[in-house]
Parts: C-alpha cells; sequence; structure tokens
C-alpha cells in the first residue's frame, strides 16, 4: 500500500464548480506539501502546511492539515480551466523538506 | 534561463546502454534532488545533494545508478547497463538552504527516458 494516499485518482467536474482533493498518510507527518503538474511539465508548488489544524490559501485553493497531522485536504472554489492538472501531496516524514514521498497523484478535469 | 533546466528533454536507448541525464540547476541553490516519476504515479526520491556531497541517496535503486555534482552546481545522474524498468522521466529540483523552511522545490521539466 501506498505511504501517501490521494483520492479521488482522477476528477472530472463542470468549470464554475467547487472541489476537494484528500491526502491521507498511515503516518504523523513533519510537513505536507501540495503540487500541480501539467503533461509534460515539471511540478509547480502551491502551499505547504506543518501544524496541526493549519489552513492556506493561495487564490482559489485551499489547503488544510488536520489535527494530526495525517491528513489534509486541497479544496478549490469555482473551478477554472487553469486548475486542470495533476495534484500531487507530498509528505516530509524526517524534517527539513529534503525528502518528500509522494502520492499517486489526482487528475483533476474541468469541463467547459 | 531562470528555471531548472534538465537535458535531455528525451532519451530512447537500448537495453544494456549507459545513459547520461544532467541537471543546471537555479543559480545559488546549494540544494539539489533528484526523484523518479513512473507512468500514473508521483515522483519518487533518488538523491539529495547539499553543495557538492550527497547528503542523501537512499532512493536510488542498485548500484547502476550514480549521480554526481563535483562542483556544486550541475549534477550529472548517470546510469549503467540500462533496463526496460527504468524507463521513466527523471526530474531533478532544487532549493536554497534557507528556503528547505518553506518547502518550495523548484522542479524542471523532467527527462524521459525510454529503454526498448
Amino acid at each position: 500500500s501506498q505511504e501517501l494516499e490521494q483520492s479521488p485518482q482522477s476528477l472530472i467536474v463542470q468549470e464554475g464548480k467547487n472541489l476537494t482533493i484528500n491526502c491521507t498518510s498511515s503516518k504523523t507527518l513533519y510537513g505536507l506539501y501540495w503540487y500541480k503538474q501539467k503533461y509534460g511539465e515539471g511540478l509547480i508548488f502551491l502551499m505547504m502546511l506543518q501544524k496541526g489544524g493549519e489552513e492556506k490559501s493561495h487564490e482559489k485553493i485551499t489547503a488544510k492539515l488536520d489535527e494530526k497531522k495525517q491528513q489534509s485536504s486541497l479544496h478549490i472554489t469555482a473551478s477554472q480551466p487553469s486548475h486542470a492538472g495533476i495534484y500531487l501531496c507530498g509528505a516530509d516524514r524526517w524534517g527539513g523538506a529534503q525528502k518528500l514521498v509522494f502520492g499517486q497523484g489526482t487528475r483533476l478535469t474541468i469541463n467547459p | 534561463g531562470a528555471g531548472v533546466s534538465q537535458t535531455p528533454s528525451n532519451k530512447v536507448t537500448e537495453k544494456g546502454k549507459y545513459v547520461e541525464l544532467r541537471c543546471d540547476p537555479i543559480s545559488g541553490h546549494t540544494a539539489l534532488y533528484w526523484y523518479r516519476q513512473s507512468l500514473g504515479q508521483g515522483p519518487e526520491f533518488l538523491i539529495y545533494f547539499q553543495g557538492t556531497g550527497a547528503a542523501d541517496d537512499s532512493g536510488l535503486p542498485n548500484d547502476r545508478f550514480f549521480a554526481v555534482r563535483p562542483e556544486g552546481s550541475v549534477s550529472t545522474l548517470k546510469i549503467q547497463r540500462t533496463e526496460r524498468g527504468d524507463s521513466a522521466v527523471y526530474l531533478c529540483a532544487s532549493s536554497l538552504k534557507g528556503e528547505v523552511l518553506t518547502g518550495e522545490l523548484f522542479f524542471g521539466e523532467g527527462s524521459r527516458l525510454t529503454v526498448l
């Protein structure tokens, strides 16, 4: 089984709708990272969460880390075509972020 | 350019051949990382450099894989006796040591390796 489980594996939503992607770890984390990847491109950093209960927002994307630091959710409000891509959560289990363990990714498609 | 540069972008080779993949990090970034991403999977850690030395090479799958960073800037990932299972996208990332706390790694676009 994966150290980090992302759900759903793929998601198709209508433009303008809200959506949520989840990332669950079997172990407590030092930090949880969200990245976005488009086909043929590298990963783009979205945000990092370290403290239990922490919530961060960037434009229409909000991410939360639960109190036990084992689960995170990424929420997109009023989705746009530019949000399409693969969302990856990465876990820092050792501190310092030198070595991240990634989930398998969630492929998001936005239909106009 | 200002970002992480990886060459070649695509490499097709035959089983058993030797391959080198190059990463040119953002100028001034002391930390450099190699990850490998197979189709439909998230990236998998291979090795991390702080300056010229490999601080953590625990992700290298076997002794056919080796990476160097002789001057603390450009890094080369070397794969000997390639196997079909080595086919993947090899991603390089860099960061300023101080920015590790922000969590932001700057990734290149990757080198897609296909072993026939």
